[in-house]
């Protein structure tokens, strides 16, 4: 069972270049989604898509552009990386129903902007 | 809008105590509730949820929570600490018709030996 699988799980990047997370579930999951989770400030929504062919802003998207490919992958894209982007980045997935189904998450993508 | 606090960013064990790791939310209407466990390097993973009917909820690992609507509260317990405790845990709350929780800022478990 692979679930949530997000690549690369390291990278490092200078500012102002561009690098695209790439995310991908095997679950056939309806809902998907985008999170940054810095120190002491849990994990807050970047981006998310409640079906494929729909995206929509969470609470911090401004410096990120997101693609919900088909139904298994939700990439997330840094057109210009700024320092302030250096993070730990989740992918999560989620099955359709009721609002009593949990997340699925990924293992993390962890970032350095330099 | 619903939102959730963390009492305490750290908690702080011996092996073999009591864990007691405090949330509390906020919510217009009746929440659905969870408890994620992060170890290092990796994601969260569900650990328990709380969605309607009993309020003793158990979950994986020896641990359990108990809804309180009165108190507000969705507190996580574990009679005994191990040493494989050792992690984040973070509290999250839906309600209101959203697909999209709210988590709680985390409370990272030390276990001492």
């Amino acid at each position: 069972n692979a679930g949530v699988t997000q690549t690369p799980k390291f990278q490092v990047l200078k500012t102002g270049q561009s690098m695209t997370l790439q995310c991908a579930q095997d679950m056939n999951h309806n809902s998907m989604y985008w999170y940054r989770q810095d120190p002491g400030m849990g994990l807050r929504l970047i981006y998310y898509s409640a079906s494929e062919g729909t995206t929509d802003k969470g609470e911090v998207p401004n410096g990120y552009n997101v693609s919900r490919l088909n139904k298994r992958e939700f990439s997330l894209r840094l057109e210009s990386a700024a320092p302030s982007q250096t993070s730990v980045y989740f992918c999560a997935s989620q099955t359709p129903g009721t609002q009593a189904q949990p997340q699925h998450f990924g293992d993390g993508t962890r970032l350095s902007i330099l | 809008a619903q939102s959730v606090t963390q009492l305490g960013s750290h908690v702080s064990v011996s092996e073999g105590a009591l864990v007691l790791l405090r949330c509390n939310y906020s919510s217009s209407v009746p929440p659905y509730l969870f408890w994620y466990v992060q170890y290092p390097n990796q994601g969260l993973q569900l650990l328990l949820k709380y969605t309607t009917g009993a309020t003793l909820v158990k979950g994986i690992n020896g641990f359990e929570a108990e809804f309180k609507k009165s108190e507000t509260s969705f507190h996580l317990t574990k009679p005994s600490a191990h040493m494989s405790d050792a992690a984040e845990y973070f509290c999250a709350v839906m309600s209101g018709g959203s697909y999209i929780p709210t988590f709680g800022r985390g409370t990272s478990l030390i276990v001492h030996p």
